[in-house]
């Protein structure tokens, strides 16, 4: 089965300060992307980043990187210099059936909060 | 251009009760997908519609029906409502070519 599992449930840091949130996952595919996706109290699911599963560089957005490590199944999010915009739930999501455009499994998400 | 926009924000219905959700893609996408997000949970892939076609659906019972329109917006259905149907409802729109699905804001569905 295809599985996505977030262990930290909630997360605190504090602002300008680096946070890390981690993913694993399950899956027989060999092609696929991986997403973490940001959720604000406003509701809407915000991409963050993704990584293909092909590329060995991990990606990087800005202040958003990722420690990606195919045969552990991993996918963690870093973001570093936190500021308090940052404050969203947080979801890592892959395509079932791989590639790319195919329906998203989340996991449960990390509930992240940045104190001032 | 547009993002995606769902209608309505909120919505309260009794248990039994047919309800109809409404969900605008972003400009060139032909690829729409609904999400089930309980309170407390990551979502749930309820199905997903391309070019006016159901192209793939979740573990969802048959009460829960959807539409594309050739203007590719799209409808959920959901009859014979239930308690545990509460929850957000998201939509997110996504080209053919494309990696990444665009989200709405979605719609609040309280069922009492």
């Amino acid at each position: 089965a295809q599985t996505v599992t977030q262990s930290q449930p909630e997360m605190s840091v504090q602002e300008a300060e680096t946070v890390t949130l981690s993913c694993t996952y399950d899956t027989s595919e060999n092609n696929y992307y991986l997403f973490w996706y940001k959720q604000p109290p406003s509701r809407q699911m915000i991409l963050v980043i993704r990584q293909e599963a092909y590329k060995q560089q991990n990606a990087t957005e800005n202040r958003f990187s990722v420690n990606f490590q195919k045969a552990a199944k991993s996918f963690s999010l870093k973001i570093s210099d936190s500021q308090l915009g940052d404050t969203a739930m947080y979801f890592c999501a892959f395509p079932r059936g791989g590639g790319s455009q195919g329906n998203l499994i989340f996991g449960k998400g990390t509930k992240l909060s940045v104190k001032p | 251009e547009t993002g995606v926009t769902q209608s309505p924000t909120h919505l309260i219905k009794t248990r039994g009760q047919q309800v109809t959700l409404r969900c605008s893609s972003q400009s060139g996408h032909n690829t729409v997908s609904w999400y089930q997000q309980a309170l407390g949970q990551g979502p749930q892939f309820i199905f997903q519609y391309y070019r006016e076609e159901e192209n793939g659906r979740g573990n969802f019972p048959p009460r829960f029906s959807g539409l594309q329109f050739p203007n590719y917006s799209s409808e959920l259905n959901v009859n014979a409502l239930e308690l545990d149907d509460s929850a957000l409802y998201l939509c997110a729109s996504s080209s053919g070519g494309g990696a990444e699905q665009f989200f709405g804001p979605g719609t609040r569905l309280t069922v009492l």
